[in-house]
């Protein structure tokens, strides 16, 4: 079955402490992205990857880092989590930055 | 003034009813996307728009470049069509994904 796959699906963590949201697709697509969702501020781009190597930022990329090493992963790395992270994360792939998109199914993340 | 504004914020219709939603946005695109988000949280890409209009079941999609305006229409409403609606604009040829920009979102509900 064609999929996004994030995990993990929740997540608490404390402040400081680094963590990775791992995302994968197995539909061999050029272009991958990540958001979060936020109440009252809707979905925000963090990063988006056209392609093996290369990645680029996206409206709030402030806190975060990214990877493609390989075209089907496409890690989201928090290395020093704060409580403003707090948010619903989704990753997304299509086969060309305009293609349709599929997302995966999110990933809760609380940091205290 | 948001890039990309939706009406309405909330709806509630009956089963049957016909749904527009719509989208405004002041920037120039390189496709519309239309999303759909359950209320479990996952989100499902509907459609991608250039130009015209696309239709797929009972969803019609809309775009009029010229106004910069989108509509989503729901033929035949029914209660799993309960969802969060949001559009997206992505930025023109020289700007591929950084300026994906999200829409707030439109909640409808759909009574029996």
């Amino acid at each position: 079955e064609a999929q996004v796959t994030q995990n993990p699906r929740y997540l608490i963590t404390v402040t400081g402490k680094k963590l990775t949201v791992t995302c994968s697709q197995n539909m061999n697509h050029e272009y991958m992205s990540w958001y979060r969702q936020d109440p009252g501020l809707g979905l925000r781009q963090i990063y988006y990857s056209m392609n093996v190597e290369v990645t680029d930022k996206g409206d709030v990329p402030e806190g975060y880092k990214v990877s493609r090493k390989e075209k089907r992963n496409f890690p989201l790395i928090l290395e020093s989590p704060s409580p403003n992270q707090t948010s619903l994360y989704f990753c997304a792939s299509s086969p060309t930055v305009y293609g349709g998109y599929t997302f995966g199914s999110g990933t809760r993340l609380t940091v205290v | 003034k948001n890039e990309v504004e939706q009406s309405p914020q909330n709806l509630t219709a009956q089963e049957g009813e016909f749904i527009t939603i719509n989208c405004s946005y002041s920037v120039g695109i390189s496709a519309l996307h239309w999303l759909q988000q359950h209320p479990g949280g996952g989100i499902v890409s509907l459609f991608m728009l250039s130009s015209g209009k696309k239709k797929h079941g009972r969803l019609i999609a809309t775009i009029n470049i010229q106004e910069k305006h989108s509509s989503l229409h729901i033929t035949a409403s029914h209660p799993r069509d309960s969802a969060v609606y949001i559009c997206a604009v992505r930025g023109g040829a020289n700007n591929y994904g950084q300026n994906f920009v999200f829409g707030p979102g439109t909640r409808l509900s759909v009574l029996p």
